[in-house]
């Protein structure tokens, strides 16, 4: 156990719907970072936050956005999903940003229909 | 070219030999590297890290690092039925951008 937490661990939208998912870090880290993977494929970075901030942003649309909180739990929200949304989202935490090593929660698996 | 490229596999085993996966990168600029291992349906889990050009070793596991020829390898002796899983190679291309950029996955299957 990583100590990682996420909500929900299933769900269920429909086309054009929103939805927010959500991420507690490891105690004692203050950075976040959220990795959507698709079915057979690797993990790809959607976008960091450390200390509140967004901190680097990978390649997706601006209807991908998030938070982080003073507790540095964190939210990724995703407007009008869509059915390539389907996925699984992992959140994984860590401490500060010098390459240090990410810990993964047990993910979020989004059915988008 | 992607950035960290991976043989999807599957990779058969027998039980009590040695795996080895490996895994190439880009960017020379490269720091670190991450091996974690994703069970059907779970997140991935952290096997090893290495920064360091050379061996690196965690009980069965050896990481292997060698910059100049942009590759990273794990090696796993006395395989087990339970080391049968995906295994995901990542690096944090530079400081900064502090991204872990993942392979595809080997999907690795340990024959009783």
């Amino acid at each position: 156990e990583t100590g990682v937490t996420q909500s929900p661990t299933h769900l269920i939208k429909t086309r054009g719907q929103q939805v927010t998912l959500r991420c507690s870090s490891q105690s004692g880290h203050n950075t976040v970072s959220w990795y959507q993977q698709a079915l057979g494929q690797g993990p790809q970075f959607i976008f960091q936050y450390y200390r509140e901030e967004e901190n680097g942003r990978g390649n997706f649309p601006p209807r991908f956005s998030g938070l982080q909180f003073p507790n540095y739990s964190s939210e990724l929200n995703v407007n009008a999903l869509e059915l390539d949304d389907s996925a699984l989202y992992l959140c994984a935490s860590s401490l500060g940003l010098a390459g240090e090593t990410q810990y993964f929660g047990p993910g979020t698996r989004l059915l988008v229909l | 070219q992607k950035e960290v490229e991976q043989n999807s596999g599957p990779l058969s085993v027998p039980e009590g030999a040695i795996a080895s996966l490996n895994c190439t990168y880009s960017d020379r600029g490269s720091q670190s590297f991450f091996w974690y291992r994703q069970y059907s349906g779970k997140s991935p889990e952290l096997i090893m890290f290495i920064y360091s050009n050379g061996d690196k070793e965690d009980g069965r596991f050896t990481a292997q690092l060698n910059k100049a020829s942009q590759y990273v390898s794990l090696l796993i002796r006395d395989s087990q039925p339970s080391d049968s899983a995906t295994y995901l190679c990542a690096a944090h291309l530079n400081f900064g951008n502090e991204k872990l950029t993942f392979g595809t996955g080997t999907r690795l299957t340990i024959i009783p």
